[in-house]
């Protein structure tokens, strides 16, 4: 069973702070990473991915990734209230199908 | 700009009746995938297809549930007859043809009630 693990929170964050996401993921074949945003209500947004050890930046998020330890994370710095979701981080296997995480819930605070 | 679009948004039927959705993957992209959201169990994949044909549909209740891409600009799921355990979101998604990194885009959504 591939499987995608990840904090369900809420994970409470001061506005300007940064917040912290973790994800494991036990398929060790698992090709790239991917983070969604997803509103309540909406539909999961794509705004990270990343397929090489180390880290990436994209504006106010860095992912970072260490396949030996089988580990993403999520770093968003200056955290906004519009930054108030649920994270979905996402592993994708040779074949291009994802296996997502239950989400982690972050919540801004002013 | 471009988007997967879905159709209906909501739909809420009775036990037993027949339902299908409808999704049009991006322009230009050769992977759609169906996902069902409840608060249970999260996203799950119901089934995808490249280049038109399925790939997996392993997620998929068969007896109830079936897939097809008739063109490339158009996925239906159907569900027949309904349940209400069927109650949830069902969301499309697409990649890009030249995908690298198997990323995927989604629509809107469909929330279904079964009654």
């Amino acid at each position: 069973q591939k499987e995608v693990e990840q904090n369900s929170g809420p994970l409470s964050v001061p506005e300007g702070a940064i917040a912290s996401l973790n994800c494991t993921y036990s398929d060790r074949g698992s090709q790239s990473f991917f983070w969604y945003r997803q509103y309540s209500g909406k539909s999961p947004e794509l705004i990270m991915f990343i397929y090489s050890n180390g880290d990436k930046e994209d504006g106010r998020f860095t992912a970072q990734l260490n396949k030996a330890s089988q580990y993403v994370s999520l770093l968003i710095r200056d955290s906004q209230p519009s930054d108030s979701a649920t994270y979905l981080c996402a592993a994708s296997d040779s074949w291009g199908k994802l296996q997502f995480g239950a989400g982690t819930q972050v919540v801004v605070t002013p | 700009d471009a988007r997967v679009t879905q159709t209906p948004r909501h739909k809420v039927t009775e036990m037993g009746q027949e339902v299908t959705m409808r999704c049009q993957p991006i322009l230009g992209h050769n992977t759609v995938f169906w996902y069902r959201q409840t608060m249970m169990q999260g996203l799950e994949l119901l089934a995808y297809f490249r280049n038109r044909a399925p790939l997996d549909d392993s997620g998929m209740p068969k007896d109830r549930f079936s897939a097809e891409m008739p063109d490339a600009t158009l996925a239906t799921l159907k569900i027949q007859p309904s349940e209400p355990r069927d109650s949830a979101v069902y969301f499309c998604a697409s990649g890009p043809r030249l995908a690298r990194y198997n990323e995927q885009f989604f629509g809107p959504g469909t929330r279904l009630t079964v009654l």
